[in-house]
C-alpha cells in the first residue's frame, strides 16, 4: 500500500460516545498533521508532528487528542463531541515540516455528529 | 480575517479552453505558495507550486503566475480537460521552520464537454 490511508471513511457518533480516527502513511515522512474541514470554508490546521513529537496544537478543544505512537501512525481520540464538530477530517504527512513541503493527504474521515 | 481568499466559490469553462484560478492573500510575509486539487470524496493532492523570488511556474498544461505587489496568485490550465472537473485550494506560507499552511476556501471548476 502507497500514500496515505485513513480509517474509518465515514463515522456517526453521538455526543457521549468515545472513538478514534486512524492515519497511516507509507511515504517514509516525518511530519504528520490532522486537519479539519468543514463546508466551504478553508482547511484548518488542527496538530502537527514531527518525528513523533507534537509541535503544534492550533487552539484545539481538548475534546479532541492526538496520538503519535511512530512516525507512520497518527491517531485522533474523539470524546463528548459537539455537533459543530461534524465535518471532514484529514490527515496529511511531508517530508520535513518546512512550508515549503508540499502535504500528502489521506482520503478523509467524514465525521457526523448527532 | 481570512489572509488567503478565493473569491470565486465555482467557475465553469469549456473543454479545451483557458481555466484561470483567483487566489488573493493579505500578508506581505507570505513568500511560499501553493495550489491544490481535491476531487469528491478524495484528499487534496499537490498540483504547483512558486516561491516569491518568481513571478511564473509552469508544470505541462498548469502554470501558476505570482504578482507580489498585487498579492496575488492565479493558476492557469491550458487547454481544460474534463478530468480537471475538482476544486482548486490556493494555500501560503512563511518560508523556513514555518510549517503552517494558510488555506483558501477553494473554487470549484466545472468543465463542460
Amino acid at each position: 500500500e502507497t500514500g496515505v490511508t485513513q480509517t474509518p471513511r465515514h463515522l456517526v457518533m453521538g455526543m457521549t460516545n468515545k472513538k478514534s480516527l486512524k492515519c497511516e502513511q507509507h511515504l517514509g515522512h516525518n511530519a504528520m498533521y490532522w486537519y479539519k474541514q468543514s463546508a466551504k470554508k478553508p482547511l484548518e490546521l488542527m496538530f502537527v508532528y514531527n518525528f513523533k513529537e507534537q509541535t503544534e496544537n492550533n487552539s484545539v478543544p481538548s475534546r479532541f487528542s492526538p496520538e503519535c505512537p511512530n512516525s507512520s501512525h497518527l491517531f485522533l481520540h474523539l470524546h463528548t463531541l459537539q455537533p459543530e464538530d461534524s465535518a471532514l477530517y484529514l490527515c496529511a504527512s511531508s517530508q520535513g515540516t518546512g512550508g515549503r513541503q508540499p502535504q500528502h493527504f489521506g482520503d478523509g474521515t467524514r465525521l457526523s455528529i448527532l | 480575517d481570512q489572509q488567503v481568499k478565493q473569491n470565486s466559490p465555482s467557475l465553469s469553462v469549456q473543454e479545451g479552453r483557458i481555466s484561470i484560478l483567483n487566489c488573493d492573500y493579505t500578508n506581505s510575509m507570505f513568500d511560499y505558495f501553493l495550489w491544490y486539487k481535491k476531487y469528491p470524496a478524495e484528499g487534496p493532492t499537490f498540483l504547483i507550486s512558486i516561491s516569491s523570488i518568481k513571478d511564473k511556474n509552469e508544470d505541462g498544461r498548469f502554470t501558476v503566475f505570482l504578482n507580489k505587489s498585487a498579492k496575488h496568485l492565479s493558476l492557469h490550465i491550458v487547454p481544460s480537460q474534463p478530468g480537471d472537473s475538482a476544486v482548486y485550494f490556493c494555500a501560503a506560507s512563511v518560508g523556513g521552520s514555518n510549517y503552517q499552511l494558510i488555506w483558501g476556501a477553494g473554487t470549484k471548476l466545472i468543465i463542460k464537454p
